[in-house]
């Protein structure tokens, strides 16, 4: 069965600082891999995606990930951590349902703190 | 633009009430989902419609029903709350399940 593992429930790092979260997935076929953030009491947006071609994608607020199929790895990173990026982050794979219709997989999330 | 709107924001049930949980979104979406959100659980999916028309159970399914009302509507019923039921809900949509979802900003839930 497909499933994803964030090996990090809690990180802390301080402002200024690099940053990679964790992410591990389980599935058969060629993944379609997702990074969302959550803000304390808000809904999920979509950092960024992976569905083919280059490994090394961007995303929104200074974001990228690197999809490693070796590994079953798809880590998040940044390069300088911002007080306003303190959130939760989830990772997710696409699952293929009936009809090839796709739904997503979720991660446990990890909890980012920003020390100033 | 509003997106993905979710009613009611907070609600506190008690054990055995029934309540329906509502989302509409704008976009034009064909498929929508119902989520739950515990703590160091991630989301699990409940209920999901690929497209008008059609539903399908997700992963956690038990105590809960929905209907698609039309493309716009998705909604979640608790027809016998229990204390097990007290989460965060989320409902989202997307185009195509590829292409990420956009997601409505939650219903926090209590059922004492």
């Amino acid at each position: 069965a497909q499933s994803v593992t964030q090996p990090d429930i809690h990180i802390t790092v301080s402002e200024g600082a690099s940053l990679e979260l964790r992410c591990n997935y389980s599935y058969g076929a060629t993944p379609y891999l997702f990074w969302y953030v959550q803000s304390p009491g808000q809904g999920l947006q979509l950092l960024l995606k992976y569905f083919s071609g280059d490994t090394l994608v961007q995303g929104i607020k200074g974001f990228e990930a690197e999809f490693k199929r070796s590994q079953s790895s798809f880590n998040l990173r940044k390069p300088s951590v911002h007080w306003s990026d303190a959130a939760e982050y989830f990772c997710a794979v696409g699952s293929a349902g009936a009809g090839g219709y796709n739904k997503l997989i979720f991660g446990a999330g990890t909890r980012l703190a920003v020390h100033p | 633009n509003a997106g993905v709107t979710q009613t009611p924001k907070f609600q506190v049930l008690k054990t055995g009430q029934s309540m329906t949980l509502q989302c509409a979104q704008d976009m034009n979406h064909n498929s929508m989902y119902w989520y739950r959100q515990d703590p160091g659980m991630g989301l699990r999916l409940i209920y999901y419609s690929a497209s008008e028309g059609t539903t399908d159970k997700g992963e956690v399914p038990n105590g809960y029903n929905v209907s698609r009302l039309n493309k716009r509507e998705f909604s979640l019923r608790l027809e016998s709350a229990a204390p097990s039921q007290t989460s965060v809900y989320f409902c989202a949509s997307s185009q195509d399940g590829n292409y990420g979802y956009t997601f409505g900003s939650g219903t926090r839930l209590t059922v004492v």
